[in-house]
């Protein structure tokens, strides 16, 4: 099962920061972060990761707490094109397969 | 950007027929892995592949299943008969290494209607 809590749905107004929480509380310190999105059913479009600092890329921000038990994905600047499901995941350092484990994800509407 | 490719786009097949999904991974990609997606449901892992061995599989990959790496270029999903609850998106992925600080790429997926 999924080690990720996140909300089932957000909106956010186009042009606006897109901020997406998402609460992993049982993380081991091994374990990295990672926020994939998928629009309509296309294949997960891979995001960011990170273990302890904070991110950036030209695609999004992920700000990690300091005890990692929560992170944020923020998108700075929304655009209709960001409508879609994001799924916060973590993910072990050394796993043997490395599989990504999915939850049901944030659907995130952009509106004009 | 090198990026997977996954062919066919839509497969239809009857029950009980045998269907091969091919995906062409990113070209220097070690690790290669299926997902799929029943309708309305979540991604599941299926498999992961890696020097020619299977590392690791879910519930999901029974005897019905197979994957192989034919040649240097392509990844395939076989599934053996198919029955009907294995129509479903699948998702062939690629990455550098098994590891956590490894990013997946994800193909744009095959989508199989079993009648």
């Amino acid at each position: 099962d999924a080690k990720t809590t996140q909300p089932p749905s957000m909106d956010c107004a186009e042009g606006r920061a897109a901020n997406l929480p998402c609460n992993h509380s049982t993380i081991s310190g091994n374990e990295y972060v990672y926020w994939y999105r998928q629009i309509h059913s296309q294949g997960p479009q891979y995001i960011i990761h990170g273990l302890k600092n904070n991110e950036t890329n030209e695609m999004a921000s992920l700000i990690i707490t300091e005890d990692r038990k929560s992170s944020t994905l923020i998108l700075p600047h929304a655009t209709l094109r960001d409508t879609a499901v994001y799924y916060c995941i973590v993910r072990v350092a050394n796993n043997q397969g490395g599989k990504l484990i999915f939850g049901q994800g944030t659907e995130l509407s952009v509106k004009p | 950007e090198p990026e997977v490719t996954q062919t066919p786009s839509h497969q239809v097949t009857q029950m009980g027929q045998e269907v091969i999904l091919r995906c062409v991974p990113i070209s220097n990609h070690l690790y290669f892995y299926w997902y799929r997606q029943i309708l309305g449901q979540k991604v599941e892992f299926l498999v992961s592949f890696y020097n020619n061995e299977i590392s690791e599989k879910s519930e999901i990959f029974d005897d019905q299943f197979s994957v192989e790496r034919p040649d240097g270029s392509n990844f395939t999903l076989k599934i053996r008969s198919t029955k009907l609850e294995d129509s479903a998106m699948y998702f062939c992925a690629s990455s550098e290494t098994s590891g956590g600080n490894s990013e997946q790429y994800f193909g744009p997926g095959t989508r199989l209607t079993v009648t």
